[in-house]
């Protein structure tokens, strides 16, 4: 049964730094895993979905690697603003629908 | 492309009574999945519907059901609410595939009094 790991559960970081979100799973059969980020009260936003054939993804300053055989993913956010205050979740899939970790906190301060 | 919608966005229940939810997805998208978030469990999968069949299902007991119209809507209901089922029901919506990039509605908010 794939279990989804994020640490650190909350994060405080000044405006400009880099930062990195850590997510673990435990089942290396894993076919793809996706970032999202969740603003207080509101659904999803899909953030970058990394394929089992592929090693990372980009978009903007956010960089998303993924290493199936450590059982981890990293998101990078660069330069990070006050506008990225927001929970972001990382989800696998497997042969099942997505399992996600319980998220990460962000808050960055201006 | 207009996105995931779901109505109502709000509404408050009491024990004992049932609660339909609906989801539309995108147009073209014909996998429809529901997860319901609470603070103390996260996210957690209930089922996926595909062409009107429900293709996969989470753990969650009886009370929770679903289905799919031919135009890929997509319906939950509860039944004998508890006040544990207080919670962000979110439906998502892919291509084909919950393999598939997910994108996610705003969701409904249900309270259990």
């Amino acid at each position: 049964k794939q279990e989804v790991t994020q640490i650190p559960a909350a994060l405080s970081v000044p405006e400009g730094e880099n930062l990195v979100l850590n997510c673990s799973f435990t089942d290396s059969a894993i076919y793809n895993l996706q970032w999202f980020r969740q603003d207080p009260g509101k659904g999803l936003t899909s953030l970058l979905l990394i394929q089992s054939s592929q090693r990372e993804q980009t978009s903007g300053r956010l960089n998303a690697s993924l290493d199936k055989s450590s059982g981890r993913s990293t998101l990078y956010i660069a330069a990070s603003q006050p506008g990225d205050s927001a929970t972001y979740l990382c989800a696998g899939t497997g042969n099942t629908p997505l399992v996600f970790g319980k998220g990460t906190r962000l808050s960055v301060i201006a | 492309k207009a996105g995931v919608t779901q109505t109502p966005r709000y509404l408050i229940k009491t024990r004992g009574q049932q609660v339909t939810l609906s989801c539309s997805p995108i147009s073209g998208h014909r996998s429809v999945s529901w997860y319901q978030q609470t603070p103390g469990q996260g996210l957690q999968f209930l089922f996926e519907y595909f062409s009107e069949t429900q293709r996969n299902k989470g753990n969650f007991p009886g009370r929770f059901s679903g289905r799919q119209f031919s135009n890929s809507r997509s319906e939950m209901n509860v039944s004998t609410l508890e006040l544990g089922d207080s919670a962000l029901y979110l439906c998502a919506s892919s291509s084909d595939h919950f393999t598939d990039t997910q994108y996610f509605g705003p969701g409904t908010r249900l309270t259990v009094l």
